[in-house]
């Protein structure tokens, strides 16, 4: 059964470090999406990528946050300059095509991003 | 924001159904019920979604009252592999978005 994949499972850095996260999606979806869950928290969304844009962002996607579709099977997530409140997991997720509010998201295992 | 109301934690013995409930009051025409589970730490994992009718399929079902104002998520048989926090989330059919809101969820624990 097809899967969503992420790389690395775990990221240490420095405050201040730029990291990237990848991603790669199910192979024919065409909605893309992170979210992140600090430890203890509830899951809470990032942004919304489609068509080679960002469709929708929440208030903690600010500048420093950015995303891509380098190729045709990467996703990532790149923050600039990482905080100590950065510290999470990430989880990447996608939908097949269709109206993707009616579509379930398949979400990928999650890269536990901690800020040193 | 999240729409919806569920008890933060149940049990429930192995091999005997688990009904997890859920309230959302507020929902509209367009709103479908979804179910998705987070095992510890690992991604969430979609269960079943519905509009109005009940749904089943090979990991659950989905009751629905008739006023859609409250769902029943149904474990036929759990097992302590379903041990994991259940969220009920609805979200609009229509959105070319999508975007998932979490709430806080139910932790079930299935004990032997």
């Amino acid at each position: 059964e097809p899967e969503v994949t992420q790389t690395p499972s775990h990221q240490v850095t420095q405050m201040g470090q730029e990291v990237i996260l990848r991603c790669v999606p199910i192979s024919n979806h065409l909605y893309f999406y992170w979210y992140r869950q600090i430890l203890g928290q509830k899951v809470e969304f990032l942004v919304s990528f489609y068509n080679n844009e960002i469709s929708e962002k929440s208030e903690i996607f600010d500048d420093q946050f950015s995303v891509e579709r380098p190729d045709g099977s990467n996703f990532t997530l790149k923050i600039r300059s990482t905080k100590l409140e950065d510290s999470a997991m990430y989880f990447c997720a996608s939908t097949p095509p269709g109206t993707a509010g009616s579509n379930e998201q398949f979400f990928g295992p999650g890269t536990r991003l901690t800020v040193l | 924001d999240a729409k919806t109301t569920q008890p933060p934690s149940m049990d429930c013995a192995e091999g005997r159904a688990a009904n997890l409930p859920c309230n959302h009051s507020t929902i509209s025409g367009n709103e479908y019920v979804y179910w998705y589970r987070q095992i510890h730490s690992q991604g969430p994992q979609y269960i079943i979604h519905g509009l109005k009718n009940n749904e089943t399929n090979e990991m659950a079902s989905l009751i629905i009252t008739e006023d859609r104002k409250s769902s029943t998520l149904i474990l036929p048989h759990a097992t302590l592999r379903d041990t994991a926090v259940y969220y009920c989330i609805v979200r609009d059919r229509g959105s070319t978005l999508g975007r998932l809101y979490f709430g806080r969820g139910t932790q079930l624990t299935v004990w032997p």
